[in-house]
C-alpha cells in the first residue's frame, strides 16, 4: 500500500518570503501523479500544483513550485512571495496513474503572519 | 454549475442513530469517493466508486455503507452512529483517472453525542 508522509504538522512563514513544505511518499509503482490540495479556513479543497512521475520537468504554478525528486520519492512545495492568503492546510496527495484512489498525507499547516 | 454538492452541511446525532449524506455532482464524473478528515490524520477514504452500480472498500470501511445508484449521486451511509465517527467528511470525484484531479465537495460535518 502506499502512503504519503508530511513531517511538519505546523509551519509558519512571514509575509513576502519562501516557505518549503515537504512531503515523501512510498510506492513500488513507477507511473503516478502527485498533488499538492490547500484547505483555507472555509474548509473548501483546492488543487495547488500536479505533478506527473514521467515528467522530469518540476512543476510551476505561479508563486508555487515543486521540486520532484523520483529516486528519492520526495515531492516538496514551494511557495514563494508568501502572502495572507495563503494560511491553509496543506495536503500532499499520492495516486497511481492505473489506480482509482488518492492517498493523501496527515497536512501541514501554514500560518503567513504580517 | 454546482460542481460537487454535499448534503447536509452540518449535523447532531446521538448515539445509535442513522443518518444518510448525499453527495450530487454534475460533472458526469465516473469516479466518486468519500473520506474522512480528522485532526492530525489527513484525509482518510472510507468509500468510493467507479462507476454506476459499483463501489469499493477504502481505507476505513467500517460502520458506513455506501450506494451509486445513479451516476451523479454517492450517498453514504451510517447505520447505528458511534462517536468514533465524529468527523468531517468530504464527497470527491473525478473523470477519470488518468487525469488524477479530484473535484472536493464543501464537506459536511458530524457530530455523534
Amino acid at each position: 500500500a502506499q502512503t504519503v508522509t508530511q513531517s511538519q504538522p505546523e509551519m509558519s512563514v512571514q509575509e513576502a518570503e519562501t516557505v518549503t513544505l515537504s512531503c515523501t511518499y512510498d510506492t513500488s509503482e513507477n507511473n503516478y501523479y502527485l498533488f499538492w490540495y490547500k484547505q483555507p479556513p472555509s474548509r473548501q479543497m483546492i488543487l495547488v500544483i500536479r505533478q506527473e512521475a514521467y515528467k522530469q520537468q518540476n512543476a510551476t504554478e505561479n508563486r508555487f513550485s515543486v521540486n520532484f525528486q523520483k529516486a528519492a520519492k520526495s515531492f516538496s512545495l514551494k511557495i514563494s512571495d508568501s502572502q495572507l492568503g495563503d494560511t491553509a492546510m496543506y495536503f500532499c496527495a499520492f495516486g497511481e496513474t492505473s489506480g482509482s484512489r488518492l492517498t493523501f498525507g496527515e497536512g501541514t499547516q501554514l500560518t503567513v503572519n504580517p | 454549475n454546482a460542481g460537487v454538492t454535499q448534503t447536509p452541511k452540518f449535523r447532531v446525532l446521538k448515539t445509535g442513530q442513522s443518518m444518510t449524506l448525499l453527495c450530487a455532482q454534475d460533472m458526469n464524473h465516473e469516479y466518486m469517493y468519500w473520506y474522512r478528515q480528522d485532526p492530525g490524520m489527513g484525509l482518510r477514504l472510507i468509500h468510493y466508486s467507479v462507476g454506476e452500480g459499483t463501489t469499493a472498500k477504502g481505507e476505513v470501511p467500517d460502520g458506513y455503507n455506501v450506494s451509486r445508484l445513479k451516476k451523479q449521486n454517492f450517498l453514504l451511509g451510517l447505520e447505528s452512529a458511534a462517536p468514533s465517527q465524529t468527523s468531517v467528511y468530504f464527497c470527491a470525484s473525478r473523470l477519470i483517472r488518468v487525469t488524477g484531479e479530484l473535484f472536493f465537495g464543501e464537506g459536511s460535518r458530524l457530530t455523534v453525542l
